[in-house]
């Protein structure tokens, strides 16, 4: 069974950047699937910002795209999400998930609040 | 980007009812949607793959179907552990967008 678990600091400032991993077990992150992140604003609207894939190809959400990096450690099995000159409206729950044949599999995610 | 308005937004259901929520597309997705179940404090939990096709271990009494550009998620005899935020995800094409969401409640 698959297992992803996001770490990374709860609360950081504006324009600065925000960094979460996610630590993968269970499956070898090299082997398939796309590795993504996903977010949750207060109010429920949900945000898919992008993947790296087994092949180290990775895709953006365009809303994010010059702010946004993920990179992976295939040596600790994980992958890492970086998001730059964060605003409060970035405040929100980060989700890391696996998407394979037919749907997504979410870690347990991290809520990460933007304030001075 | 495809747009998924779903509807309702929020219901509040009786036990042992049945109940649909529908996520309209505002393009072809072919049946590339999946419908996820949320509780309070949890991860989203995917229940409903590829449209009409129900993940191992979820009840029987959950069902997905398509009619057109209309993709419904049905809960017949409706539980108390039932309650919780559903939400339809596209996956046809990137970036992935999401419908807005329904709050399910018991009356």
């Amino acid at each position: 069974e698959i297992q992803l678990q996001e770490s990374g600091p709860g609360l950081v400032k504006p324009s600065q950047s925000l960094s979460l991993t996610c630590s993968v077990t269970g499956y070898t992150i090299t082997s398939g699937y796309d590795w993504s992140w996903i977010r949750k604003f207060p109010g429920n609207k949900m945000e898919w910002m992008g993947y790296i894939n087994c092949s180290d190809s990775t895709n953006y959400n365009p809303s994010l795209k010059s702010r946004i990096s993920i990179t992976r450690d295939t040596s600790k099995n994980q992958f890492f999400l970086q998001l730059n000159s964060v605003t409060t409206e970035d405040t929100a729950t980060y989700y890391c998930a696996s998407y394979g044949y037919g749907g997504y599999y979410w870690g347990q995610g991290v809520m990460v609040t933007v304030s001075s | 980007d495809i747009q998924m308005t779903q509807s309702p937004s929020s219901i509040s259901v009786s036990l042992g009812d049945r109940f649909t929520i529908t996520c309209r597309a505002s393009q072809d997705i072919g049946n590339y949607l999946s419908w996820y179940q949320q509780k309070p404090e949890k991860s989203p939990k995917l229940m409903i793959y590829r449209a009409t096709n129900l993940e191992d271990g979820v009840p029987s009494r959950f069902s997905g179907s398509r009619s057109g550009s209309d993709y419904s998620l049905t809960i017949n005899s409706l539980e108390s552990e039932d309650t919780g935020i559903y939400f339809c995800l596209q996956h046809k094409q990137y970036p992935r967008t999401f419908g807005g969401g329904t709050k399910l409640e018991l009356k």
